[in-house]
């Protein structure tokens, strides 16, 4: 099984930071990257999927990037309601598999 | 406007099974996947397998064979997962999630099952 391995685990950053969440895969799995926010009592929601395509009504403050086996999120000024677990997953082999999330909380 | 609603939740004792069910509307059911996850309590998401509707094909973890059983049925556009043999180890929130040609834009809402005598 590929591992997708997310760094940090936690971090709490200030409001209007910039702040970048980043995942290593244990294999190439080239542009088949998405990342997805949990809030508490939530089901997921995909921000990014394609490495760096925006999904539908995220905003804009919100991107994805990679470079080689290195994928991240980046916010670019953090709001409140940014404060939640983000988790990336990779979808080129099965078993779809999932990094162990990042718990963004605010300072 | 695309939805994917999920039974509720469901308490159940060790050794049974316990079957779920995610009700798709708002889109073609049959040309998307639907995708199942697990989340155990505090921890990360496992992807546990998928099925496409329109022909009933399946892809799984292989974690999760013989776990957990895949259905649909095309003429109520509903998905179910069949879990069996429960242990407290399959406590935790379920939720389904379709597939096109990019992963998981929508998801259902959750079903908790706690497994527990």
């Amino acid at each position: 099984d590929i591992q997708m391995t997310q760094s940090p685990s936690s971090m709490s950053a200030s409001l209007g930071d910039r702040v970048t969440i980043t995942c290593r895969a244990s294999q190439d799995i080239g542009n088949y990257l998405s990342w997805f926010q949990q809030k508490p009592g939530k089901s997921p929601r995909r921000m990014i999927y394609g490495a760096t395509n925006l999904a539908a009504g995220v905003p804009s403050r919100f991107s994805g990037s990679r470079s080689g086996s290195d994928y991240s999120l980046t916010i670019s000024s953090l709001e409140s309601e940014d404060m939640a677990i983000y988790y990336c997953l990779q979808s080129i082999q099965y078993p779809w598999t999932f990094g162990g999330g990042t718990k963004l909380e605010l300072k | 406007q695309v939805k994917l609603l999920q039974s509720g939740a469901a308490l159940v004792k060790p050794g049974a099974s316990v079957k779920m069910s995610c009700k798709a509307s708002g889109y073609t059911f049959t040309d998307y996947w639907v995708s199942w996850v697990k989340q155990s309590h505090g921890k990360s998401l496992e992807w546990i397998g998928e099925i496409y509707p329109n022909s009933g094909a399946t892809n799984f973890n292989e974690k999760f064979k013989g776990k957990a059983t895949l259905t649909v049925d095309k003429s109520t556009s509903t998905a179910y997962m069949e879990l069996s043999r429960l242990t407290s180890e399959d406590s935790a929130i379920y939720y389904c999630t379709r597939e096109k040609i990019t992963p998981f834009d929508y998801w259902g809402q959750g079903v908790m099952v706690t497994v527990s005598s």
